[in-house]
């Protein structure tokens, strides 16, 4: 069974740019995450999904960040105007329902705003 | 909300020592617990989930220990060896209402084991 699967795995900009991240989850897990992690701090919960719909993003600065999952499959994190304070990295979960407790990490996308 | 705290954010051990790591939460309706590993690189690995008070459970080459009445997780690596150099984090999940992946977790440890 493939896991988690995230793209790029790096990505570097200046500030003011724009930048996406793709995340494909396990096959048949509907519950879909994204954490934030910066340098040397836990991850901290941005947004998540059951199929289509968001569940909580009270967590996503919602001025710059959108997140998205149209099928209920793969999902799109993107920042609109990147920020340094944005370096991090964004890790993709995915958990076989909502109220699985195991959620099963992908790789991640590890930002440098400049 | 629930915050975790994790201690120590730096440890260093010997070959074959064992070493210990805690995390202290505060949402007393927090219902599942966990111990991930993360590797340079890598996504958070797995290493154990709990739910029951007091209760050890024993991997491999770590044993997990839950304290629901002073709301203390820990972590102890047993022998430990140069693969378990990595960043180790807990993480807490309560109950509200049915259970949810919302996950909050401690700042992490980053394990070094000299040989």
């Amino acid at each position: 069974e493939a896991g988690v699967t995230q793209s790029p795995r790096y990505a570097v900009l200046q500030e003011g740019q724009a930048v996406s991240f793709w995340c494909d989850p396990i096959s048949g897990h509907d519950t879909l995450y994204w954490y934030q992690q910066p340098r040397d701090q836990g991850p901290q919960l941005l947004v998540y999904f059951r199929d289509e719909a968001v569940i909580d993003n009270s967590q996503l600065p919602s001025d710059r960040f959108s997140a998205v999952r149209p099928k209920g499959t793969n999902s799109t994190l993107k920042i609109q105007s990147a920020k340094q304070g944005d370096t991090a990295t964004y890790l993709c979960a995915s958990s076989r329902d909502i109220s699985a407790e195991t959620l099963y990490f992908g790789s991640g996308t590890r930002l440098t705003v400049l | 909300g629930e915050q975790v705290e994790q201690r120590p954010p730096h440890l260093s051990v010997r070959e074959g020592d064992s070493a210990v790591i805690i995390c202290t939460y505060t949402d007393p309706n927090s219902y599942y617990f966990f111990w991930y590993k993360q590797e340079p690189g890598a996504g958070l690995q797995l290493l154990m989930k709990v739910f029951s008070s007091t209760e050890i459970n024993e991997g491999q080459g770590f044993t997990v220990l839950l304290n629901k009445k002073d709301k203390q997780l820990s972590l102890n690596l047993t022998a430990a060896h140069p693969g378990d150099s990595a960043v180790y984090f807990c993480a807490v999940s309560a109950w509200t209402g049915g259970l949810s992946g919302k996950l909050t977790f401690g700042e992490g440890t980053q394990v070094t084991v000299i040989s």
